[in-house]
């Protein structure tokens, strides 16, 4: 099946730095990728929908100055959480959706802890 | 997109055959029905999708109801690795839209 590679898939960085999240499908061209975001024993939440060669779409309540969405490519998507707080500590996961078929197929997830 | 309704956790015996069951009762007649999984700290995974008639892979198999109010993901023989949150999750045929996840089944498997 179709493979969507997200990297790292973790990391521990220091307050007020930036932490920059890859995203790519790696078989297939995603004009669509979506970001979101898991806290402990919760289900996902979507934080933002990237197209491609043009601005993200933010949910309510998520800061797009904070979270930095780029999707410049067809294949690959960054979100970079910038000015890191430890309360941005969580699990962040990638989507990306086929264009041809619509599924949609997820990254192995990062997990992101501010220190 | 329709909302589903699933059990909080379950419990099934190794080896023995489990069914997730999935309400949602306002599916519209162009929804699929989706279902995911996704084990500890990874990214969720497909398991099966179906419209209409019972769908069968090398995962699972997706049971649905004649009135596509209901349906119910069977896993033949459950292993130990098969214990992970299942989503069961409805979209429009064609839709470009995100995956919207409820609060899921959380299946543990007991050796």
């Amino acid at each position: 099946g179709a493979v969507v590679s997200q990297h790292p898939s973790r990391v521990i960085c220091k307050s007020g730095t930036s932490v920059k999240i890859e995203c790519r499908s790696l078989d297939f061209q995603a004009t669509t990728m979506f970001w979101y975001r898991q806290f402990p024993k919760k289900s996902l939440m979507l934080m933002a929908t990237s197209n491609e060669g043009s601005k993200a779409t933010y949910e309510q309540g998520v800061e797009k100055d904070k979270f930095l969405i780029n999707h410049a490519s067809l294949t690959l998507s960054t979100l970079t959480v910038t000015s890191a707080h430890p309360e941005d500590s969580s699990f962040y996961i990638c989507s990306a959706r086929d264009f041809r078929t619509t599924e949609a197929f997820f990254g192995q997830g990062t997990r992101l802890t501010v220190v | 997109d329709a909302k589903t309704t699933q059990p909080n956790s379950m419990e099934s015996n190794e080896e023995e055959p489990v069914h997730l069951p999935c309400n949602h009762s306002t599916i519209s007649g162009t929804d699929y029905i989706h279902w995911y999984r996704q084990l500890p700290s990874q990214g969720p995974e497909y398991v099966i999708h179906g419209l209409t008639s019972n769908v069968n892979n090398r995962m699972a198999s997706l049971a649905i109801a004649e009135d596509r109010k209901s349906s119910t993901l069977i896993l033949h023989r459950a292993t130990l690795r098969d214990a992970a949150v299942y989503y069961c999750i409805l979209q429009n045929s064609g839709s470009a839209r995100q995956l919207t996840f409820g609060s899921g089944t959380q299946l543990t498997v007991l050796p």
